[in-house]
């Protein structure tokens, strides 16, 4: 079992780029969720995704941040126009779902995608 | 809202001492989980340990340890026989019961000496 996997594991981009980021859940895994962890600081929920559904977005900035996780394929989280603020580093979690298993309520992480923006 | 607070944002310990991180959290509600995570330079976010808020039983994973304090919405980590692979960021997390959401503090830097 290969866990939560996140690619790129760094990226750097010049502002005004896009970035996208890239996450693969476990397998048997069908929710995805998305969390920003900026400098010296602790993870901070982005969104929440079930297959080709968005469940709950109420973390994501309102403008340039979009997310999807498409029935085939893995999750992508797309930045578009990066501004230096959005130098983070940002990972991916996914969980079972089903609350009937005994590890729906624990979030498996991946090892994050560290956006450098110069 | 919600809201996950650790009031220490360094913490050290001497190799096979004993160590407690502190987390108190803020909730209206009466079903929910707690979590200690570790993220160690790599950044990797390993689950340390889980405490469902119905059980009153602390948690226990080998040398790890929870003290649960629901009334006072305070749940710490007891490190015990502390190991310099022990040293990592610590994060408090909460989840309410019926969603996926995790909240997390802002951590505790662990510094172990040999």
């Amino acid at each position: 079992n290969a866990g939560v996997m996140q690619n790129p594991r760094h990226l750097v981009r010049r502002r005004g780029q896009e970035a996208r980021l890239r996450c693969s859940p476990m397998k048997g895994h069908s929710h995805v969720y998305w969390y920003r962890q900026l400098p010296e600081e602790g993870l901070k929920f982005m969104v929440y995704l079930q297959k080709e559904n968005i469940i709950d977005e109420s973390g994501m900035p309102k403008e340039r941040f979009s997310a999807e996780f498409p029935k085939e394929g893995p999750s992508i989280l797309r930045i578009q126009q990066v501004v230096r603020g959005d130098s983070a580093a940002y990972f991916c979690a996914s969980s079972p779902g089903d609350r009937r298993s005994s590890g729906a309520n624990v979030l498996t992480f991946g090892a994050g995608s560290r956006l450098t923006v110069l | 809202a919600q809201t996950v607070t650790q009031s220490q944002p360094e913490m050290s310990v001497q190799e096979a001492e004993t160590v407690t991180l502190s987390c108190t959290y803020d909730t209206s509600e009466s079903d929910y989980y707690l979590f200690w995570y570790k993220q160690p330079p790599s950044r990797q976010m390993i689950l340390v340990i889980r405490q469902e808020a119905y059980k009153q039983q602390n948690a226990t994973e080998n040398r790890f340890s929870v003290n649960f304090q629901k009334a006072a919405k305070s749940f710490s980590l007891k490190i015990s026989d502390s190991q310099l692979g022990d040293a990592a960021m610590y994060f408090c997390a909460y989840r309410l019961y019926n969603t996926d959401k995790l909240i997390f503090g802002t951590g505790t830097r662990l510094q172990v000496f040999p």
